[in-house]
């Protein structure tokens, strides 16, 4: 256990649905990042938030919209999104330049 | 665009034996090396990390770092079925005040034979 917490742990959704994958830590990090890793990839920085503002948007497409309303909670919004979105998608918290990740949200979009 | 190679193996070797994992950076200014663990259906586990040109010891572990050649390492001694992972080799990125970041390599797959 990291002290990073992301529900759900598993999710299946349609194309048209929108749901949010939540991220959680209690460490008193004052950085937050969401990764997507898939198959056969490194792991891909999607966005960074460095006392809840967002620092890093890496080119993520706006079907993927971040929120981050304070620096222990960190969401990910999804909307319309596509099959080759299906990946695990990972949250990490960090004091500085050491990341401790999240169990991760496997996701399967139909 | 920073680049952090590593063989996706797999790399297989015999219970005790020593497992030695590689990894190369593109990014000369690079300061900060990490090595994650992997298991299968996990999230990555930081296991080590190395600031500075030399060796590193923790347990079984042992980071070595040559910044010169652009060169990080694991090595894992006494080799245990539990070790059968991803190794994933991550370099820092930082970009200034308290923008933090790592590029991650594909990972390398362990497997230690019993």
């Amino acid at each position: 256990e990291t002290g990073v917490t992301q529900t759900p742990r598993h999710l299946v959704m349609g194309m048209t649905n929108k749901k949010s994958l939540k991220c959680e830590q209690h460490l008193g990090h004052n950085a937050m990042y969401w990764y997507k890793q898939s198959a056969k990839k490194p792991l891909e920085l999607m966005f960074v938030y460095n006392f809840k503002e967002q620092t890093e948007n890496n080119s993520v497409p706006s079907r993927f919209s971040p929120e981050c309303p304070n620096s222990s909670h960190l969401f990910l919004h999804l909307h319309t999104l596509q099959p080759e979105d299906s990946a695990l998608y990972l949250c990490a918290s960090s004091p500085g330049n050491e990341q401790f990740f999240g169990p991760g949200t496997r996701l399967t979009v139909l | 665009q920073k680049e952090v190679e590593q063989n996706s193996g797999p790399l297989s070797v015999p219970e005790g034996a020593i497992a030695s994992l590689n990894c190369t950076y593109s990014d000369r200014g690079s300061q900060s090396f990490f090595w994650y663990r992997q298991y299968s259906g996990k999230s990555p586990e930081l296991i080590m990390f190395i600031y500075s040109n030399g060796d590193k010891e923790d347990g079984r572990f042992t980071a070595q770092l040559n910044k010169a050649s652009q060169y990080v390492s694991l090595l894992i001694r006494d080799s245990q079925p539990s070790d059968s992972a991803t190794y994933l080799c991550a370099v820092e990125d930082y970009s200034g005040g308290s923008n933090y970041k790592l590029t991650f390599g594909k990972g390398t797959l362990l497997t230690v034979n019993p």
